[in-house]
């Protein structure tokens, strides 16, 4: 079946502009994360759905990340008036929910900041 | 909090010699433990994971790892490598009363050389 699909693959754009990135996860994963990749510094956790609960947001660096995840399927990711720093791979995974479930991984949109 | 290490960011190693990956942890309770592999120009792959029973566990592509409480490590091994096993491999935890977020390692980039 399909796996988690992420758009756009690859986005170049000017600091202080807003870029929505997107996250179709596998149908019938109740649960949805959000990472970046940065170089040098592994993963780093951004922001967690499960179902229909508040979001876990502790991971989100600053208040010009938001995202949110519609009809419990797709989810959008957006950062506001971004800056070079956020520069990174951004990577969706879904699973079947917590209690150690295997995370499937999109193939992450590449954010260049310019 | 939690928090992994990767001591090795890189490394290199001939086609058919055995490998170790290292991979130590910090935690102050009890976590399930993850090895994800991300292959040139793929996304992250679940390679293997201990949640509980035997601390060996097993890939099937012939990696293991041995999760060893008193040394807070979970290092990745295999006996003999291929050209086919270059990638990029992060080691994550996640705390057992909240297993909705990975937290991962920086990586160690495994190079294979025939």
């Amino acid at each position: 079946g399909a796996g988690v699909s992420q758009s756009p693959s690859n986005k170049v754009t000017e600091k202080g502009k807003d870029v929505e990135l997107r996250c179709d996860p596998i149908s019938g994963h109740t649960a949805l994360y959000w990472y970046r990749q940065s170089l040098g510094q592994g993963l780093e956790f951004l922001i967690y759905f499960q179902g229909n609960s508040a979001p876990d947001k502790s991971g989100l660096p600053s208040d010009r990340f938001s995202a949110e995840r519609t009809g419990g399927s797709v989810s959008t990711l957006t950062i506001q008036r971004t800056q070079q720093e956020d520069s990174a791979v951004y990577l969706c995974a879904s699973s079947l929910g917590s209690g150690g479930h295997e995370q499937y991984f999109g193939p992450g949109t590449r954010l260049t900041v310019t | 909090a939690q928090s992994v290490t990767q001591l090795d960011s890189q490394v290199p190693v001939f086609e058919e010699a055995p490998v170790e990956l290292r991979c130590n942890y910090s935690s102050s309770v009890s976590v399930y433990l993850f090895w994800y592999v991300q292959y040139p120009n793929q996304g992250l792959q679940l390679l293997l994971k201990y949640l509980s029973g035997s601390t060996l566990v097993e890939s099937i592509n012939g990696f293991e790892a041995e999760f060893n409480k008193s040394q807070t490590s979970f290092h990745l091994r295999k006996p003999s490598v291929h050209i086919s096993d270059t990638a990029e491999y992060f080691c994550a935890v996640t705390p057992l009363y909240n297993t909705d977020k990975l937290i991962f390692g920086t990586g160690t980039r495994l190079q294979v050389f025939p």
